[in-house]
């Protein structure tokens, strides 16, 4: 019963070439958020979405783009992968703006050759 | 903002014995909230258990437990009775924007 799916668990991109990354939930949460996740690291947050309210992280680079369509979808465009960018991407929702208890899904790998 | 901090990068604990895993934050938030999560080599991020600063009593999740000591700035997890299934990546988490600590990798060996 994934309340938070991403899909694909791994996918495998060129340097340069486009992909999107995508996350659903079942909870009708308000938030969504991108976090990045690189090898023996925290995650760290990319942005987040308040209903249809984009909130981009200062050092989030621009290469990395969101979009949500409705409540339950969100994608991650990277629109120009580069090396430095292969890393485990989360997504979590959140429904509860007093504790900001996250939700995540499973985590899309993502590698760049 | 919160800054959030864990000085044990991995700890090691024998099956049914208990595991301290420390967190120190600071914050000049008035009300705040700190969490566990647990992130297995699989990837996802479980949420284990949630403290309130203006919350009395410690937080209690079946085998979890959260030492609250607001005085000094700390957060910490205590898992009793380890099982193997317990061997993880463990991240202390606070709610502005949900910064989380640098990890603390916990090994239960029988």
């Amino acid at each position: 019963d994934a309340m938070v799916i991403q899909n694909p668990r791994y996918q495998v991109t060129q340097f340069g070439k486009p992909v999107t990354l995508s996350c659903s939930q079942t909870l009708n949460h308000n938030v969504m958020y991108w976090y990045q996740q690189k090898s023996s690291q925290a995650p760290k947050l990319l942005f987040h979405y308040y209903d249809k309210d984009f909130n981009n992280e200062a050092d989030t680079p621009d290469n990395f783009q969101s979009r949500r369509p409705n409540t339950s979808f969100c994608f991650l465009d990277i629109r120009s992968p580069g090396l430095g960018d292969a890393a485990m991407y989360l997504c979590a929702t959140s429904g509860d703006l007093a504790k900001n208890i996250q939700y995540f899904g499973a985590g899309t790998r993502l590698s760049v050759l | 903002a919160q800054k959030i901090t864990q000085t044990q990068p991995g700890m090691f604990v024998q099956e049914k014995e208990a595991v301290t895993l420390d967190c120190t934050y600071d914050t000049s938030d008035q009300s705040y909230g700190l969490f566990w999560y647990k992130q297995p080599s699989s990837g996802e991020m479980i949420f284990l258990i949630y403290q309130g600063s203006y919350d009395e009593q410690n937080a209690t999740e079946g085998r979890y437990s959260l030492n609250f000591q607001k005085a000094r700035k700390s957060a910490n997890l205590v898992i009793s009775a380890s099982q193997l299934g317990d061997s993880a990546m463990y991240f202390c988490g606070g709610t502005d924007k949900l910064i989380f600590g640098t990890g603390t990798r916990l090994q239960v060996f029988p």
